[in-house]
């Protein structure tokens, strides 16, 4: 078992503001890291450190963080952001692990 | 720019062993380590463990403990992962991706090695 939570599916309309979160305990320690997945293909960073987007990430993606959920917010969702999305920290025993996903999808 | 390129798709039988690679270019790679990440079909993405291409280290996770081992070769830029006792539950598609420490993660990826282990 995972020991960081995600919702398994949220749906957002297009255009709308969309946050998926992923809460733990070492998020209260750790930063969370963020990956958008889509079918047959590898993970893609989009979302590290405080609120940090490597280069060729759009800015409508930011992420943040209190207490023991760290969120991942698209502002303006588009079609293309409908993928699988998963976090990514620390474990009590400081190794990552990733959370169970996100299916986004957009209506 | 940077690059990891994996080995191809792997057929194993139950027991057996598998040794994917990952063959990284576009960066200077003993500056960096290398996680190993798995995703079982239909299912989400699981860390297998972490190499330090600079000296070696290695951390793996409790679960593969045993039964996996991961190296690298410097010589040529590449990492390698190897995970012994193969059960189907092991089969996955396989990547392996750079690793820049708990406050980035995983800033890029192979394009992944299916595994399929049957009988």
């Amino acid at each position: 078992s995972s020991e960081l939570t995600q919702d398994p599916a949220v749906s957002v309309a297009l255009g709308q503001t969309v946050r998926i979160t992923c809460q733990g305990d070492s998020l209260r320690s750790y930063y969370a890291s963020w990956y958008q997945q889509k079918p047959g293909q590898a993970p893609v960073l989009v979302i590290y450190g405080k609120n940090n987007r490597p280069s060729g990430i759009p800015d409508r993606f930011s992420g943040s963080s209190s207490g023991n959920t760290a969120s991942l917010t698209i502002t303006g969702a588009q079609a293309e952001d409908e993928a699988d999305y998963y976090c990514n920290s620390r474990d009590s025993s400081g190794n990552h692990v990733f959370g169970g996903g996100t299916k986004l999808t957009v209506l | 720019q940077v690059q990891l390129v994996q080995s191809g798709a792997e057929v194993k039988k139950p027991g057996a062993s598998v040794k994917v690679s990952c063959k990284a270019s576009g960066y200077t790679f003993t500056s960096y380590g290398i996680s190993w990440v798995r995703q079982a079909p239909g299912q989400g993405l699981e860390w297998m463990g972490w190499i330090s291409a600079y000296n070696g280290n290695t951390n793996y996770a409790q679960k593969l403990q045993g039964r996996v081992t991961m190296t690298t070769d410097t010589s040529t830029s590449t990492a390698y992962m190897e995970l012994r006792s193969l059960r189907s539950d092991d089969t996955a598609v396989y990547y392996c991706a750079r690793d820049l420490g708990a406050t980035v993660g995983f800033d890029y990826w192979g394009q992944g090695t299916l595994v399929t282990v049957s009988s």
